[in-house]
């Protein structure tokens, strides 16, 4: 049965601290990563990793994917409390485009 | 350019009851894929449609079924509601890759079902 393990499953930090967030996964047949940010309601797309050791990159998150230890983190250096939120791991393979989801991290950044 | 709609915004239910819930999705997109997501847990997969046939279905029982109608919309129906079909209920719409799965997912706001 695939699975998706994120941790920790909630944090605590001061605004300006850098945190990693982690993400591992047993899929048959995986196809791609994908990191979505989830405030109130909508999951919000952040990054689709397919490749091994390509950092992606946008503002203050970072992202990389290791296909043969299966995980990825998140990295979000100079946290503000607007990146408060659940931070979903989900892996989608070569059949089909389900998409299978971690638990999530609430990551509370406090000023 | 509207992103991912869904209606409505909360609904409560009592148990046995039938309900619908609706998706529009993105503009260009043309496959719509529904999730259910209970409290503290990560979305669940429940099905996907495309050109109007559910093309993937994930662990849900009969009672959940879905419809997709020529404009890309697509509708999720729950019969005989269960306390613990209480979740938020969320559609998210892509377009397909020529029939190797999807491009990235874009998720709409939800639906919040409870059920009494």
């Amino acid at each position: 049965e695939d699975k998706v393990v994120q941790s920790p499953l909630s944090l605590v930090v001061h605004e300006g601290d850098t945190v990693t967030l982690n993400c591992s996964y047993e899929v048959t047949n995986f196809r791609s990563l994908l990191w979505y940010k989830q405030e109130k309601k909508a999951p919000t797309f952040l990054f689709m990793l397919t490749s091994s050791g390509i950092e992606k990159k946008s503002g203050r998150l970072s992202s990389i994917l290791d296909k043969k230890e299966l995980f990825s983190i998140l990295n979000i250096t100079a946290t503000q409390t607007g990146d408060s939120a659940v931070y979903l791991c989900a892996v989608q393979k070569t059949s089909g485009s389900r998409l299978t989801f971690g638990e999530g991290t609430q990551l509370t950044v406090n000023p | 350019d509207a992103g991912v709609t869904q209606s409505p915004t909360h609904l409560i239910k009592t148990r046995g009851q039938q309900v619908t819930l609706r998706c529009s999705p993105k503009s260009g997109h043309d496959t719509v894929s529904w999730y259910q997501q209970a409290l503290g847990q990560g979305p669940q997969f429940i099905f996907q449609y495309y050109e109007e046939e559910e093309r993937q279905r994930g662990n849900f029982p009969d009672r959940f079924s879905g419809h997709q109608f020529p404009n890309y919309s697509s509708e999720l129906n729950v019969n005989a509601l269960l306390l613990g079909d209480s979740a938020l209920y969320l559609c998210a719409s892509s377009l397909d890759l020529w029939g190797v799965g999807t491009d990235t997912q874009y998720f709409g706001p939800g639906t919040r079902l409870t059920v009494l």
